[in-house]
């Protein structure tokens, strides 16, 4: 079966840029999605397609995806993003999910 | 409002079934796929059902096949997950989750939106 590799835990301070990992087989040849998820919140949608962003979501996320690695970047991290991060892929017709990144905004 | 809701979790001796809702406010529900993505305690999330916006397609995570079964009521708005032979590894909170469009076979798919979820504890 598919797998999605994330680090643990990522810290930042503020104003700084925070970056996620995700790694996978052959990765950039897939379509990757991130999902931010606050403690006691449902998912939230952050960027699809890779690099996608929804409308309501800031501009200070962006996403990339090539290789074995697909990225999430936050330009300017604001303590309101404090959160798990995940990324996701397909797997055929299953959703795949890596272990999420927290994110600490000291 | 566009929105979500699940329900229909609790606590469940092992062995037992249980069958989760999710009602849809808000949008064209009939437009939809629908899907299922559980997270056990202080753990990931982890894919597990789709219907296709009719319910006339079907997948499910390998993980689960046979014991999961989920189907949609198009008229109440609503889509289930039917859990059998529950144990205590299904302990999880269960999300029921919008696809962006119709979640057909062969085409493209993602959550664009989540419920709250709910909470199924197996135990004795």
């Amino acid at each position: 079966s598919y797998e999605l590799t994330q680090p643990p835990s990522l810290s930042v301070s503020p104003g700084q840029a925070a970056s996620f990992a995700c790694s996978g087989d052959k990765l950039g040849d897939k379509h990757v999605f991130w999902y931010q998820q606050k403690p006691g919140q449902s998912p939230l949608l952050v960027i699809y397609y890779n690099d996608r962003r929804p409308l309501e979501i800031p501009e200070r996320f962006s996403g990339s995806n090539s290789g074995d690695t697909a990225t999430l970047t936050i330009s300017e991290t604001q303590a309101m993003d404090e959160a798990d991060y995940y990324c996701q892929a397909w797997d055929r017709t299953t959703a795949v999910f890596g272990g999420g990144t927290k994110l600490t905004v000291l | 409002q566009v929105q979500l809701v699940e329900s229909g979790g609790g606590v469940v001796q092992p062995g037992k079934s249980l069958r989760l809702s999710c009602a849809a406010s808000g949008f064209r529900f009939t437009s939809y796929g629908m899907h299922w993505v559980r997270q056990a305690p202080g753990k990931g999330l982890e894919g597990l059902a789709t219907t296709s916006y009719d319910g006339g397609e079907k997948f499910y995570a390998d993980s689960v096949k046979g014991r999961l079964t989920i189907s949609r009521d198009n008229y109440k708005n609503t889509v289930y997950l039917q859990i059998n032979s529950l144990r205590p590894e299904d302990t999880a909170v269960y999300y029921c989750a919008r696809d962006h469009a119709g979640a057909v076979a062969g085409s493209s798919w993602y959550f664009d939106l989540w419920g709250r979820g709910t909470l199924v504890t197996v135990s004795s």
